[in-house]
């Protein structure tokens, strides 16, 4: 399975819109990109995921680039709840059971 | 919505002890995983399971077992529990096949002293 590179931190304000980078160069063609967040003493938690077109729902987007080496996953009005760790995993469709996960990237939505 | 449940949020052991984690869900998911995760190392996978009494070692087995008798119980098992084991333990549970997600449960912080 790929393996993935994300900044460790980020800072974003308050009703801004957080852009959370993500490195997959190694991605094979069957992969799908994940997004997880993980609020302080909590689970993990689903966001989004795709595999090669860009995809929203109700808490964010994800953008994917053409080649599919790297993503964005845009939460588009933070707010202080969306502060958290933020892991891009990538992971075969047809075999869930084994995602690898980095140590993410810590966001804190600033007021 | 999904909801997975663990048996404690906070746990207190001795070493020696052994200590049983339990893990509910209630979607009728075939996959049941348990992680730990330990701060600067992430979250590593100890065991899964893809049906009932079947199992499979994940990254990190050594010290742990499992036990899955019913579709929607995975309970692991630290059979003599060790200060090396202190950490945050979360199940997970997805279903079978496809791009359905993982999703877990609040975790239990266990304190082996």
């Amino acid at each position: 399975d790929a393996k993935t590179t994300q900044p460790p931190s980020m800072d974003c304000a308050e009703g801004r819109a957080a852009n959370l980078p993500c490195n997959h160069s190694t991605i094979s063609g069957n992969e799908y990109v994940y997004w997880y967040r993980q609020i302080h003493s909590q689970g993990p938690q689903y966001i989004i995921h795709g595999l090669k077109n860009n995809e929203t729902n109700e808490m964010a987007s994800l953008i994917i680039t053409e080649d599919r080496k790297s993503s964005t996953l845009i939460l588009p009005h933070a707010t202080l709840r969306d502060t958290a760790v933020y892991y891009c995993i990538v992971g075969n469709a047809g075999n869930n059971r084994k995602l690898i996960w980095g140590l993410g990237t810590s966001l804190a939505v600033n007021p | 919505d999904v909801k997975v449940t663990q048996s404690s949020r906070y746990l207190v052991k001795r070493t020696g002890e052994k200590v049983f984690l339990e893990c509910v869900q209630d979607m009728d998911h075939e996959n049941m995983f348990w992680y730990r995760q330990d701060p600067g190392l992430g979250l590593r996978l100890i065991y899964f399971s893809y049906d009932v009494k079947m199992k499979e070692k994940g990254d990190i087995p050594e010290g742990y077992s499992v036990s899955r008798e019913k579709k929607e119980r995975f309970s692991l098992i630290l059979e003599s529990a060790s200060t090396n084991q202190t950490s945050m333990y979360l199940c997970a549970s997805s279903p079978w096949v496809g791009k359905e997600t993982q999703y877990f449960g609040p975790g239990t912080r266990l304190l082996v002293l």
